[in-house]
């Protein structure tokens, strides 16, 4: 079935890395992806990762991708007050022009002092 | 600057009485959808429309209805509300090619069904 899972909470230290992460069902996702929601605001895409890659990184976001366990992780290093918010981690599932967004239910990201 | 507009952006109702939140976007895309979003739950699709007059039922379409005139607005109608419906809202949109899930998300509305 279409399932996203991600842990509810996360508190770190600023400063320090955070690293949320994700289990997704469908193995013939090409894309996956990690949105952002900042409190009050819809979603943004932070990133994406096609399916044929294992790592990808931006600036101080780093996006890991275990096929085998169908894995993915988002790492934020020196992570910020500003980062505080809820990640999504999402896949695509269909073909043929459509494409359905599955998302998972959120990470809570705390980042206290 | 690309968008997306929803208004209203809160919005407080009581049981029965029709309503209907709006959807714009400049960007020119084809496809747009409306998401719920519910605490623990993530987003759920309601509907989506591929293109002008194309529309389908998302993963929970009960009690709502939309309609594609033109291609930049996608209204999400709620004939009868009920407070099951409470929640907070979110319309998108992206272009045709992939990544597809690339949507672009409007602000939110938030809902309150009483």
């Amino acid at each position: 079935g279409e399932d996203v899972e991600q842990s509810l909470f996360l508190s770190v230290r600023e400063g320090d890395s955070s690293v949320i992460n994700c289990t997704y069902t469908d193995s013939s996702s090409t894309y996956l992806y990690w949105y952002k929601q900042e409190p009050g605001a819809g979603l943004q895409l932070l990133t994406y990762i096609f399916s044929n890659m294992d790592m990808k990184q931006d600036q101080r976001l780093t996006v890991l991708l275990n096929k085998k366990d169908k894995h993915l992780s988002l790492r934020i290093a020196d992570t910020q007050t500003g980062d505080s918010a809820i990640y999504f981690c999402a896949e695509t599932l269909g073909g043929g022009g459509y494409n359905k967004l599955i998302f998972g239910a959120g990470t809570r990201l705390a980042v206290h002092p | 600057e690309a968008q997306v507009t929803q208004n209203p952006r809160y919005l407080i109702t009581v049981t029965g009485k029709k309503l209907t939140v709006t959807c714009s976007q400049n960007m020119n895309h084809e496809y747009m959808s409306w998401y719920r979003q519910d605490p623990g739950l993530g987003l759920r699709q309601i509907y989506y429309s591929m293109n002008v007059e194309v529309t389908d039922k998302g993963d929970v379409p009960e009690g709502y209805k939309v309609s594609r005139k033109e291609k930049r607005n996608f209204p999400l109608i709620l004939e009868s509300p009920s407070p099951n419906q409470t929640s907070l809202y979110f319309c998108a949109s992206r272009r045709t090619g992939p990544p597809t899930g690339e949507q672009y998300f409007g602000p939110g509305t938030r809902l309150t069904v009483t």
